[in-house]
């Protein structure tokens, strides 16, 4: 058990550029969530997966934003047209699909900086 | 639609005083109910969880009792360490989804 990682770590890029965040849960997981979390506040909820299905998105999530899952494991975040607003750390969970009480996995997040 | 309230930090402490951070959540129904904790440079942890009314979560010795009847999920510590500085997320389930709803946050500092 590796545990959720992502990548990149950082990613620096200038307002109007299109960026890709790539997220490998856990190998037995099948939910995958993201989450937006900005300096001093809590994650805020994005979107989450069942297999390759994306079964919720948060308002959060706008036109611009769009997430993937396609074989049901890692999953891609594409953030097109980057603004300055959209500066935060990015943070994907997972979790195994028995029952509401299964615990979110966090990987270390990517933290994203728009220019 | 649910949120949750926690204590405003940063809460700083000497080591081995006693901790309580406050958590009070809304929900329709009864959620289950996490604390998690994030240490200066890294990713959020599970501390411990609860999953049904008067259930008691522990670990490291941290505790936390799901109060139904005040709505309250409320992090307590008998003695802490230097190395309990982080910041603690207090996060319940929402109704009807699988997100977790995070406040805004506990810094806690201990001072040797």
């Amino acid at each position: 058990d590796t545990g959720v990682s992502q990548d990149p770590r950082h990613k620096i890029t200038k307002r109007g550029q299109n960026v890709t965040f790539r997220c490998d849960p856990i190998s037995e997981h099948n939910r995958l969530y993201w989450y937006r979390q900005t300096l001093g506040q809590g994650p805020e909820f994005l979107t989450y997966f069942q297999n390759e299905a994306q079964l919720e998105k948060s308002r959060l999530l706008s036109d611009r934003f769009s997430a993937e899952r396609p074989k049901g494991s890692f999953s891609t975040l594409e953030i097109q047209r980057t603004e300055q607003g959209d500066s935060a750390m990015y943070l994907c969970a997972s979790s195994s699909s028995g029952t509401r009480t299964d615990t979110q996995y966090f990987g270390p997040g990517t933290r994203l900086t728009v220019l | 639609g649910n949120s949750v309230t926690q204590m405003e930090g940063p809460v700083t402490l000497s080591e081995e005083a006693f901790l309580t951070i406050n958590c009070t959540y809304t929900a329709t129904g009864y959620p289950s109910l996490f604390w998690y904790v994030q240490y200066p440079g890294e990713g959020l942890q599970l501390l411990l969880k609860a999953t049904k009314a008067d259930d008691k979560g522990s670990n490291k010795g941290f505790e936390a009792t799901y109060r139904k009847e005040t709505t309250s999920f409320h992090l307590e510590k008998g003695s802490v360490q230097v190395s309990d500085s982080a910041v603690y997320f207090c996060a319940p389930l929402a109704d009807s989804s699988y997100k977790l709803i995070f406040g805004s946050g506990t810094r806690l500092l201990v001072r040797p």
